[in-house]
């Protein structure tokens, strides 16, 4: 069965730095492209970042764009998300979402996320 | 930037049906993925590639697409279905995932 996990979600003063990371099982993680969504409490789903299978191309949102980097370690079968600079407007729920491979660029599994909370 | 546009809500009686709309411009070149979403816990897909189903996924749920407008149909609406739905697409042009705002829908 496929399970992603988050962690290293938290309280941070804006300016201030976290990486997430989110362990895969259950799947063959380096056949599929991984994605970061994040979501405000109540309000909807926002896409933050996309990686291919070996993390040699990348995408982010433009609200994200030079602030946060995302990788991967197929090694281990986790996939991060540094988040530097970090602004009040940036917290929100993230959570690690697979794509299905199958072109359509569909999200087929989600973990159940990790809360980051940016204080002023 | 590309952007899809959903209705804040849908309200339909039990047994009746449901269809949620994503407008999108020229989103019938597009692919278009539907998620579920109900309180306090992740997405699931219940359409991708516009009308397929995966494994799951009942019969009830349908998805189309043309034009300007996708849509989700969800027949013989349930209780059990009342959650907050997203269309999604793939915006090719700058390698984004773009998602639509949701449409909560309450069974009455």
């Amino acid at each position: 069965e496929v399970h992603l996990v988050e962690s290293g979600g938290g309280l941070r003063q804006s300016g201030g730095s976290l990486r997430l990371s989110c362990a895969g099982s259950g799947f063959n993680f380096r056949n599929y492209w991984m994605n970061w969504v994040r979501q405000v409490s109540g309000k909807g789903l926002v896409w933050v970042s996309r990686l291919n299978y070996d993390g040699s191309v990348s995408s982010y949102a433009d609200s994200v764009k030079g602030r946060f980097t995302i990788s991967r370690d197929n090694a281990k079968n986790i996939l991060y998300l540094q988040m530097n600079s970090l602004r009040v407007d940036d917290t929100a729920v993230y959570r690690c979402a697979r794509e299905d491979g199958a072109g359509a660029m569909a999200i087929d599994y989600w973990g159940r996320g990790t809360l980051v909370t940016v204080s002023s | 930037s590309y952007e899809l546009t959903q209705p804040p809500s849908v309200s339909v009686a039990p047994g009746e049906t449901a269809r949620i709309a994503c407008e999108g411009k020229n989103i019938g070149g597009r692919i278009v993925n539907w998620y579920r979403q109900k309180a306090g816990q992740a997405p699931v897909l219940v359409i991708s590639y516009d009308s397929d189903r995966p494994s799951g996924i009942p019969e009830r749920f349908s998805g189309s697409n043309s034009n300007n407008m996708a849509t989700l149909t969800i027949t013989w609406v349930e209780a059990g279905d009342e959650a907050d739905y997203y269309c999604h697409v793939w915006d090719g042009t700058n390698d984004h995932q773009i998602f639509g705002g949701g449409t909560k829908l309450t069974v009455l």
